[in-house]
């Protein structure tokens, strides 16, 4: 069974541009979740998809969108990229919606704002 | 301030060592998961609780929820190399809010 994929796994930009993640979640999962992680503030909520609708979100600007397809895939995007927005971004995957199923996290984007 | 909090925020010992990892909150949890974070991969779920004063065991690990389901322990026994990495606890709140605590760094030293 294929695990979560990630893409990138490295990306490099300049602040004010913008920036899309993408994430393939194991087959037959239908909710995507995504997280931000620094070493200041560790593993922080961005938002939750299950069947293409977004169920919960975190305490991020609205920078910060998401969506996810029919096929559960998912992308992420940033607009306008701040210095403080680089970070290592994690997609989970859960067979159902909300955590308690256990979530099965990809390897990440480290993105890197310069 | 964090939701969960975690301690050792770090530890270092040798390899064959016992050692014990907390994670605690004032809030009352409805689930709680443990996962290991090794460097340049995602956290891989260890285990996850449900139930006040349950005990899982995974090999050498002994995870133990709290009998009010506000804290939960990890306990290693004769830790070993490969178990170093980033042990984070993350739980589930009114079944529908879930925070990670910023983790415990473990090396075991050969």
């Amino acid at each position: 069974k294929a695990g979560v994929t990630q893409t990138p796994r490295y990306l490099i930009k300049t602040r004010g541009q913008q920036v899309t993640l993408s994430c393939s979640p194991i087959s037959g999962h239908r909710s995507v979740s995504w997280y931000q992680q620094t070493p200041g503030q560790g593993l922080q909520f961005l938002f939750e998809y299950f069947s293409e609708t977004q169920r919960n979100k975190g305490n991020f600007p609205g920078r910060f969108s998401g969506r996810q397809f029919s096929n559960s895939r998912s992308e992420m995007n940033v607009s306008t990229l701040e210095l403080g927005d680089s970070a290592l971004y994690l997609c989970a995957s859960s067979p159902g919606q909300g955590v308690s199923y256990g979530y099965t996290f990809g390897s990440g984007t480290r993105l890197t704002v310069v | 301030t964090q939701l969960l909090e975690q301690s050792p925020q770090f530890l270092s010992i040798q390899e064959g060592e016992n050692l014990t990892v907390y994670c605690n909150s004032s809030s009352v949890f409805s689930s709680l998961q443990w996962y290991r974070q090794e460097p340049g991969e995602g956290p891989v779920l260890l285990v996850t609780v449900v139930t006040g004063g349950e005990v899982k065991k995974l090999k050498r690990l002994t995870f133990q929820f709290g009998d009010a389901r506000k804290d939960s322990s990890l306990h290693i026994t004769a830790a070993q190399p490969g178990d170093t990495g980033l042990y984070l606890c993350a739980g589930q709140y009114n079944f529908n809010k879930f925070y990670f605590g910023s983790g415990t760094k473990l090396n075991v030293k050969p």
